[in-house]
């Protein structure tokens, strides 16, 4: 089975370090989502792209938070600097959507992010 | 953003039948019904959707009231591994606009 993959799948870091995470999605798959998971937000969308171009990064904190896709193989989304309050488990997405077929969305198992 | 309302956790004996109900009473017509799940430590997985016909796949089946107020998740058999937290999410099917957004589902257990 063709799965996402995000990498690291754990991070712990200092306040005001750079973090970044990876995200491979499905080969084909033409929308990559960032989404954050905590316990008291539950998941949050942060911001998507197609075909490489960001569509919606509303969810994001833009003073700290960058999403950007180098190429169709690889998403990556940038914390810089990192806070507490940042810690979460970071999931991508990725799907294949177009005119009116919306294929479901394939989650990768995540990246834990402890900051201290 | 239409929005789901499910219970917050439901219990249910394994190998039995579980029913997972959800209402959305301001669907659009546009909008799709999807289920998710999160199994402990991964990502959301998807399970099934529907528009306004009862559905069937080989994880679950889906059963949509007529005025497409309320849906109803059907896990024919469930086993240990079917606990989770299960999502009721609406997508809207317009070209753009098809991003998930999660509520805070179901946290279904299952009894030995």
């Amino acid at each position: 089975d063709a799965r996402v993959t995000q990498t690291p799948r754990h991070k712990v870091t200092e306040m005001g370090q750079e973090v970044t995470m990876r995200c491979q999605p499905i080969l084909g798959h033409n929308t990559v989502f960032w989404y954050r998971q905590t316990m008291m937000q539950g998941l949050e969308l942060l911001a998507y792209f197609r075909n490489r171009a960001p569509l919606d990064d509303s969810g994001m904190p833009k003073d700290r938070f960058s999403a950007e896709m180098p190429d169709a193989t690889l998403a990556t989304l940038k914390i810089q600097p990192s806070e507490p309050r940042d810690s979460a488990v970071y999931f991508c997405a990725s799907g294949l959507i177009g005119g009116t077929y919306n294929s479901p969305l394939h989650f990768g198992n995540g990246t834990r992010l402890t900051v201290t | 953003d239409a929005k789901t309302t499910q219970p917050n956790s439901m219990e249910s004996n394994e190998e039995e039948p579980v029913h997972l109900p959800c209402n959305h009473s301001t669907i659009s017509g546009t909008d799709y019904i999807h289920w998710y799940r999160q199994l402990p430590s991964q990502g959301p997985e998807y399970v099934i959707h529907g528009l306004t016909s009862n559905v069937n796949n080989r994880m679950a089946s889906l059963a949509i009231a007529e005025d497409r107020k309320s849906s109803t998740l059907i896990l024919h058999r469930a086993t240990l591994r079917d606990a989770a937290v299960y999502y009721c999410i609406l997508r809207d099917g317009s070209f753009g606009n098809e991003k998930l957004t999660f509520g805070t589902g179901t946290r279904l257990t299952i009894i030995p």
